[in-house]
């Protein structure tokens, strides 16, 4: 079985362009989060789908940042215009709803934004 | 919000040392996780804990979770070199979805042959 796979795994950009990262969860998860690390600090959350329907998106930065998930299946979430203080890596995560319903994460789509 | 402190920040060890790292936070848990991370790849999860004062071992990994409920640890004995990697705790409140962690800051484990 597939798990979380994100693209692009590197992405480097210039201050003011926009950039969309990519998650396609593990088949049959409902549950798909988006978290961010910048770097030496802590892994923050930022938003949570349940199928296509944001179930809390309480840690997005600001309006810069728009993530989707069209259909229920993958997600993307938008940088626009990317700041340099949004440089960090972001991981994906998806989860089931029943069971144990820990995360199973993505290597991650390291941003550079110079 | 919510702030774990992990520490210590980094270790270098010998291997077939044992090492211990250590999360503590100001609120409740009702979960805590333990994951690490290896080199260009996402968190894995190493080991969960549900219930105060439980102790769940894996393998040579052996994590608690503090009988207050606002700590955990994590021991890995007779290391060796592929423990090489960034050691996470994260917590779960009372109330949250299942995905909604919360992370401390990690561990960077080195390990010398």
């Amino acid at each position: 079985e597939a798990g979380v796979t994100q693209f692009p795994s590197h992405s480097v950009i210039e201050k003011g362009q926009t950039v969309t990262l990519r998650c396609d969860p593990i088949s049959g998860h409902d549950n798909l989060y988006w978290y961010r690390r910048v770097m030496g600090k802590e892994i923050k959350f930022l938003l949570h789908f349940v199928k296509e329907s944001k179930q809390d998106e309480s840690g997005m930065p600001n309006n810069r940042f728009l993530a989707e998930r069209t259909g229920g299946t993958y997600s993307t979430l938008k940088v626009q215009p990317a700041e340099l203080e949004d440089s960090g890596v972001y991981f994906c995560a998806s989860s089931q709803d029943f069971g144990a319903g820990e995360l199973f994460f993505g290597e991650g789509s390291r941003l550079t934004v110079l | 919000g919510q702030q774990l402190n992990q520490s210590p920040q980094s270790m270098f060890i010998q291997e077939g040392e044992d090492v211990s790292m250590n999360c503590t936070s100001s609120s409740i848990f009702n979960t805590w996780l333990w994951y690490k991370q290896d080199p260009g790849e996402g968190p894995v999860l190493l080991i969960a804990l549900y219930k105060a004062g439980e102790l769940t071992s894996n393998g040579r990994l052996t994590a608690q979770f503090g009988i207050t409920r606002k700590d955990s640890f994590l021991n890995i004995s007779a290391s060796i070199p592929s423990d090489v990697g960034i050691y996470f705790c994260a917590g779960r409140r009372r109330g949250s979805t299942l995905g909604r962690l919360y992370f401390g800051r990690g561990t960077q484990l080195t390990v010398w042959p």
